[in-house]
């Protein structure tokens, strides 16, 4: 089945650690996307990437990382810089065209202890 | 700033009404709309699309509706089901940011049995 995948789905994280979460999609799609979720909020933008080896920044790119090394891979690094790291990460694809829909990867809720 | 937003962040309805989900907009440049349903701890996934050429769009009980003029956008769900409680996000599509998504704050309809 085609789709999009983050991995892991649950993620403790000590402070002053950095960690990366996992996205893949094998939908061939040339733009990924990752969103932070806080409680009763919206959606913001961390990084966007739309073609292999490009990415750019979103509203809340501090103390976050990226690379766009493979089409299919958009791996996100929380660096200890992110004082508020806290949240429910959310990756997205789509074909990168107007009038296309992004497809969303089940999340990775990341907890600092 | 620019914005899309929602009027209300959330909706309770008695199982068997209709649901009508309301989303703003601020800019007129926007080319395609989409509604998204999330359900707790999952990603958003793909209700019904319309591009800023249409007025209304229906699909399987949902319809939604775009009113250019006043940058107002429109989930109606029909026969509202328990199924159906979850927090419902427009998203919008600017071609000239690159295609970018634009997400609103969401809004929690909770569906009375």
């Amino acid at each position: 089945d085609g789709g999009i995948t983050q991995s892991p789905k649950y993620l403790f994280r000590k402070e002053g650690q950095n960690v990366t979460l996992s996205c893949e999609q094998n939908l061939n799609h040339d733009a990924m996307y990752w969103y932070r979720q806080d409680p009763g909020q919206g959606l913001r933008l961390i990084y966007y990437s739309q073609i292999v080896n490009d990415f750019q920044k979103g509203d809340i790119a501090e103390g976050y990382s990226v690379s766009r090394e493979k089409k299919e891979s958009f791996p996100l690094t929380v660096t200890s810089a992110q004082k508020n790291p806290t949240a429910f990460y959310l990756c997205a694809s789509s074909i990168g065209t107007a009038g296309t829909e992004a497809f969303f990867g089940q999340g990775t809720r990341l907890t600092v202890v | 700033g620019e914005s899309v937003g929602l009027h209300l962040p959330t909706l309770s309805v008695q199982e068997g009404d209709n649901s009508i989900i309301n989303c703003a907009y601020s800019n007129s440049a926007s080319d395609y709309f989409i509604w998204y349903k999330q359900e707790s701890g999952k990603g958003p996934q793909f209700i019904i699309d319309i591009r800023s050429n249409m007025d209304k769009r229906q699909g399987q009980r949902v319809t939604v509706l775009l009113n250019k003029t006043v940058k107002h956008l429109s989930l109606q769900i029909a026969a509202t089901q328990p199924g159906d409680s979850a927090v419902y996000f427009c998203a919008e599509i600017r071609r000239i940011t690159g295609n970018q998504f634009y997400f609103g704050t969401g809004t929690s309809l909770t569906v009375i049995p």
